[in-house]
């Protein structure tokens, strides 16, 4: 069965730190991958996806990028983080009957 | 475009009581529908889907909902609450990108509050 891990759980983040969150699929080959962003109180909003290594779209302009560098790895990333980009992000994969599975998420909080 | 709205942004039963939350879509093609649950700070599970194959979809928890295409509804039921209902759900339809790429387009979530 398939599996998806994302870590870290938690970060808290000066304003202007780097980031880097890491999303892995176990038990899929070649997903379509996708990070969101839940700001608190709000809904989920789609930042990257991508279809496969090397493959990124962006949904909205802002603070941060995403890059694919192996099948079932994906990664969002900033240079400098600001106190907007505090939220809870999630990874999730497609299934081919169009669900998506998402996974545990990542806490951050940008001080 | 597809997309998704859900009435009430909290919802409060008690213990034992039916569950109702609403949701309508608005599609130009024949919809992919789904519902979501998200405990907090956890990510979202899938509860049910419809894919046109049968307009009373069964769920997960006992959760079930019902297609509706002359009211454009996919409303999300369950006939007795229990405690551990209480979470944050999400409607979502699918939709395809302008390359094609699918896309779950989500609502904006209803809070269910169970109160024994």
């Amino acid at each position: 069965s398939q599996t998806i891990h994302q870590w870290p759980a938690t970060l808290v983040q000066p304003v202007g730190s780097p980031l880097s969150l890491e999303c892995t699929v176990e038990g899929t080959s070649n997903p379509n991958l996708y990070w969101y962003r839940q700001a608190a109180g709000r809904g989920l909003q789609l930042l990257f996806y991508s279809v496969g290594i090397g493959q990124i779209s962006s949904e909205v302009p802002q603070n941060l990028s995403a890059s694919r560098p192996q099948d079932r790895q994906f990664i969002l990333s900033s240079k400098k983080l600001l106190l907007s980009d505090s939220g809870f992000y999630l990874c999730a994969w497609r299934a081919n009957t169009r669900e998506q599975y998402f996974g545990p998420g990542t806490r951050l909080t940008v001080t | 475009a597809q997309s998704v709205t859900q009435l009430g942004s909290h919802v409060s039963v008690s213990e034992g009581a039916l569950v109702l939350l609403r949701c309508n879509y608005s599609s130009s093609v024949p919809p992919y529908l789904f519902w979501y649950v998200q405990y907090p700070n956890q990510g979202l599970q899938l509860l049910l889907k419809y894919t046109s194959a049968a307009t009373l979809v069964k769920g997960i928890n006992g959760f079930e909902a019902e297609f509706k295409k002359s009211e454009t509804s996919f409303h999300l039921t369950k006939p007795s609450a229990h405690m551990s209902d209480a979470a944050e759900y999400f409607c979502a339809v699918s939709r395809a990108g302008n390359t094609g790429f699918q896309k779950l387009v989500f609502g904006t979530g209803t809070r269910l509050l169970v109160s024994p």
